[in-house]
């Protein structure tokens, strides 16, 4: 049972526009959001995360928006660059529990 | 650079036989993480240990995975014996308790089964 979804398995945008990476979940009691990178043959990164309490945490060019309503989270990545290109996975947890997607692959045209 | 050090990098090995994956965690987190990459699943979590105590294996195949942390600074994940369709990258990562704080993953062991 995927408790966390990533719906689109790849993702193309070109370089110096918006990267739109979405995430929906279906349990209510997860606490934080977290996305990270990877890259071939490296172990994913952590890149930013958001308290359930919040809806938008931003670190430089991302941006983590939270939806509860709907149980969903995106990641923006504005202005997107080349070395953005990776597999972008969104997690959460509950204290007990921290669950993956199936991870969006992110190519930045340049 | 803290890391986490995972040991081998790659794997071949004949089904039926004993595989042992290593994992060193960063010093003095208390939180280790077992993870199986696969197409389908994406990351599935196998196992984790807080404080070296394990708190949640559901998510392995009872009969011949295990997991332990003989000491705060080794973590290991067998398979015994190994299947085909085990083949897969597997991941360590270690952090402090849960929340908010990102967790640090080792660079995997990719393992193949023939």
């Amino acid at each position: 049972d995927q408790q966390v979804k990533q719906n689109s398995p790849s993702l193309s945008v070109q370089e110096g526009r918006i990267s739109i990476l979405n995430c929906d979940y279906t349990n209510s009691m997860f606490d934080y959001f977290l996305w990270y990178k990877k890259y071939p043959a490296e172990g994913p990164t952590f890149l930013i995360s958001i308290s359930s309490i919040k809806d938008k945490n931003e670190d430089g060019r991302f941006t983590v928006f939270l939806n509860k309503s709907a149980k969903h989270l995106s990641l923006h990545i504005v202005p997107s660059q080349p070395g953005d290109s990776a597999v972008y996975f969104c997690a959460a947890s509950t204290g007990n529990q921290f669950y993956f997607g199936t991870g969006t692959s992110l190519t930045v045209i340049p | 650079d803290a890391r986490v050090t995972q040991t081998p990098r790659h794997k071949v090995t004949e089904m039926g036989q004993e595989v042992t994956m290593r994992c060193q965690p960063i010093l003095g987190h208390n939180t280790v993480f077992w993870y199986r990459q696969t197409m389908m699943q994406g990351l599935e979590l196998l196992a984790y240990f807080r404080n070296r105590a394990p708190l949640d294996d559901s998510g392995m195949p009872k009969d011949r995975f295990s997991a332990e942390m003989p000491d705060a600074t080794l973590a290991t994940l067998k398979i015994q014996p190994s299947e085909p369709r085990d083949s897969a990258v597997y991941f360590c990562a270690s952090g402090l308790n849960f929340g908010s704080y990102g967790y640090t993953f080792g660079s995997g062991t990719r393992l193949t089964v023939v």
